[in-house]
C-alpha cells in the first residue's frame, strides 16, 4: 500500500521561506500533488510534479525526487493567509485514485 | 475548473439515524470520489463512484454502512447509515481535473457531520 509522511506542524513568520516535507513508501508511482485547505474549507489544488525536479508557481513551488521517495512544497515571502493545512498526494501506477498524505498544518505569524 | 456544491453544508444527527449527502457537479464527469476526513486528520478515500455501476469502495468502508448512488453523469449522493459519534466527520466529494487528471481533483466544500 501508499503511505505519504509528512510533518504534523510547521510554524513560520511573515515574509519567511518555509518548506514542507513529504516521503512515500510505494512503487510504481505516478508523481506527487499539493493541496492546501484552509480551515472550515474545502482542499484546492497547488502543484504537480510528474516529473523528476522542481515546479514553481508563483510564491509556491514543488520539487520532486522518485529515487528519494521524497518531495516537498516551499513556500516564498509567506503571507498570513497561508496558514492552512497542506497535503500531499500520489496516484500509485494502475489506481484511478489518491491517496493522501497525513497532513502539515502551517501557521504563519506576524 | 468545475464547479461542486454539496447539501448538508452541516447536520448534527442521532445515533442510528441516517444522513445522506448530496452532490451536485456543474459539468458531466464520469467518476466522483467521495472522501472522509475525520477531525485534523487527513483525506481518507471512502468510495469512487462511476456512473451506470456500482461504486467501489476502498478497504474498511462496505456498502451497507456507505450506500452511494449516483444517478447521472453530474450527480451523486453519499449515506452514511447507522451513524455512531465516530461517524462525526467532514464529508467530501470530488471529481478529476481537466482532462480527467486523477492527480488535480476539484473539491465540494464538505458536509459537516456531527452525531451525538
Amino acid at each position: 500500500g501508499q503511505s505519504l509522511e509528512q510533518p504534523s506542524e510547521v510554524t513560520a513568520v511573515e515574509g519567511a521561506i518555509v518548506q514542507i516535507n513529504c516521503t512515500y513508501q510505494t512503487s510504481g508511482f505516478y508523481g506527487l500533488s499539493w493541496y492546501q485547505q484552509h480551515d472550515g474549507g474545502a482542499p484546492t489544488f497547488l502543484s504537480y510534479n510528474a516529473l523528476d525536479g522542481l515546479e514553481e508557481t508563483g510564491r509556491f513551488s514543488s520539487f520532486l525526487s522518485r529515487s528519494d521517495s521524497y518531495g516537498y512544497l516551499l513556500l516564498q515571502e509567506l503571507q498570513m493567509k497561508d496558514s492552512a493545512s497542506y497535503f500531499c498526494a500520489g496516484r500509485n501506477t494502475g489506481f484511478q485514485k489518491l491517496v493522501f498524505g497525513t497532513g502539515t498544518r502551517l501557521l504563519v505569524s506576524p | 475548473s468545475a464547479v461542486i456544491s454539496q447539501k448538508p453544508s452541516r447536520d448534527i444527527c442521532q445515533r442510528g439515524t441516517s444522513l445522506t449527502i448530496q452532490c451536485q457537479v456543474d459539468s458531466q464527469v464520469t467518476m466522483m470520489f467521495w472522501y472522509r476526513q475525520q477531525p485534523g486528520q487527513s483525506l481518507t478515500l471512502i468510495a469512487t463512484a462511476n456512473q451506470g455501476s456500482e461504486a467501489t469502495y476502498e478497504s474498511g468502508f462496505v456498502i451497507d454502512k456507505f450506500p452511494i448512488s449516483r444517478p447521472n453523469l453530474t450527480f451523486s449522493t453519499l449515506t452514511v447509515s447507522n451513524l455512531s459519534p465516530e461517524d462525526s466527520s467532514i464529508y467530501l466529494c470530488s471529481v478529476p481535473g481537466l482532462a480527467g487528471a486523477f492527480e488535480t481533483q476539484y473539491f465540494g466544500p464538505g458536509t459537516r457531520l456531527l452525531v451525538l
